[in-house]
């Protein structure tokens, strides 16, 4: 079935630093990619997204590209900062646009210092 | 617009003590969604709704969970008996008519069985 995976965290960066949280995935269609975030103690919400192979999406200085090639959708940021600690979840959607449900990776846990 | 309510937000029972959990969706959402958060297992879909409709229960762990959707502005989920295996963060999210694939997610409800 479909699956998504993501690096294992926790990432400890120092402010400013580059961030990468890798995420690769698995689907049998042409699904739409996701990056949700949780701050703590609230749940989850959407970051970027992408809905087809190429797409970038981006939003508060973070990116992802829709890699089909290595069905790979990575996150980066050039610059973090220490409010972007909290969990990262890399997602997909068997159908793109479509509301059905949705996969999660397994999270991973972003500490940035100042 | 008031976003997914939850409640409550926080539930400390004991072993064999019904529990149950409310979801409110925000209005006009047709697709509503309950998830449990562990560190061991992530983040898992337990059953989704269509217009009130279960559509797939099968990440429901036992016949001790059950769900229902009685109304559109309303879910329920009710794990009867507890058991400590059950302590989780319990989400509920829904999604639009709009079918971008963005899930809008509750602030969940801490289940504490001792």
């Amino acid at each position: 079935g479909d699956s998504v995976t993501q690096m294992e965290g926790p990432v400890t960066l120092s402010e400013e630093a580059f961030l990468t949280i890798n995420c690769t995935y698995t689907a049998t269609g042409y699904p739409s990619l996701f990056w949700y975030v949780q701050y703590p103690g609230e749940g989850l919400q959407l970051l970027l997204k992408a809905t087809k192979a190429d797409d970038k999406g981006s939003n508060k200085g973070f990116e992802a590209t829709y890699r089909k090639e290595t069905t790979s959708f990575h996150l980066e940021k050039g610059s973090v900062q220490v409010s972007d600690s909290a969990v990262y979840f890399c997602a997909l959607s068997d159908r793109p646009g479509n509301t059905g449900k949705l996969i999660f990776g397994q999270g991973t846990t972003l500490q940035v210092k100042p | 617009d008031a976003g997914v309510i939850q409640s409550p937000r926080h539930e400390v029972t004991e072993m064999g003590q019904e529990v149950t959990l409310r979801c409110k969706p925000i209005s006009g959402h047709d697709y509503l969604f309950w998830y449990r958060q562990t560190m061991m297992r992530g983040l898992e879909l337990l059953i989704y709704f269509n217009n009130n409709v279960p559509i797939d229960d099968s990440g429901m762990p036992e016949d001790r969970f059950s769900a229902k959707m009685p109304n559109a502005s309303f879910s329920t989920l009710k794990i009867q008996p507890s058991e400590p295996r059950d302590s989780a963060v319990y989400f509920c999210a829904t999604a639009g008519l709009a079918r971008t694939g963005e899930l809008f997610f509750g602030e969940g409800s801490r289940l504490t069985v001792l």
